[in-house]
């Protein structure tokens, strides 16, 4: 149990487009999503939390213009990157917590983004 | 400045050694978890420690968390390549706030 899916798990896209990066809980309802970015041989950057029907919280340094994250269901959050720009390039993981399990997040296996 | 700092950074060993993987802070958790990830791929979690003081075993790891719940520790037994990854700690406060340490890159030559 507890399965978390990301789509794409690659993407190349030409810089100032736009590009769309679904997570879903295969079989539980997440009531809270994370959004998170990670560099080579990195630690994980938490760039934003979102809760089921509400706005998403983004920590500070993250533009919410930059990144749209949409929490529209228990089990879909996605993430936009906007005008992607080489700069943005970067393995981008989201994990899901559920409301019984509120300490556990469980994890994507994430999104390689290269803007050209 | 992390919350949560790891060391060491970088570890490499030969298969059959131990070693020690500490996460230290000055600040209080509810509970802790380690996760191990690979390249590629996302981090998956091996534990979850609640009580200060605890201590859990998973085959030839070790995890304990302080007893002030402000540290932990991750020791393998006689290390295999198998281990090889990125090994994260992620401390939980108000039940709702995740933060991950720094991280520690290990790799187990054969």
């Amino acid at each position: 149990g507890a399965v978390v899916s990301q789509h794409p798990s690659r993407v190349i896209c030409k810089s100032g487009t736009s590009v769309k990066i679904e997570c879903r809980s295969l079989d539980f309802q997440a009531t809270t999503m994370f959004w998170y970015r990670q560099f080579p041989k990195q630690s994980l950057m938490l760039m934003a939390t979102s809760n089921e029907g509400s706005k998403a919280t983004y920590e500070q340094g993250v533009e919410k213009d930059k990144f749209l994250i949409n929490h529209a269901s228990l089990t879909l959050s996605t993430l936009t990157v906007t005008s992607a720009h080489p700069e943005d390039s970067s393995f981008y993981i989201c994990s899901a917590r559920s409301r019984e399990r509120s300490d556990t997040q469980y994890f994507g296996p994430g999104t390689r983004l290269t803007v050209l | 400045t992390q919350l949560l700092e790891q060391s060491p950074q970088f570890l490499s060993i030969q298969e059959g050694e131990n070693l020690t993987v500490y996460c230290n802070s000055s600040s209080v958790f509810s509970s802790l978890q380690w996760y191990r990830q690979e390249p590629g791929e996302g981090p998956v979690l091996l534990v979850t420690v609640v009580t200060g003081g605890e201590v859990k075993k998973l085959k030839r790891l070790t995890f304990q968390f302080g007893d002030a719940r402000k540290d932990s520790s991750l020791h393998i037994t006689a290390a295999q390549p198998g281990d090889t990854g990125l090994y994260l700690c992620a401390g939980v406060r108000n039940f709702n706030k995740f933060y991950f340490g720094s991280g520690t890159k290990l790799n187990v030559k054969p």
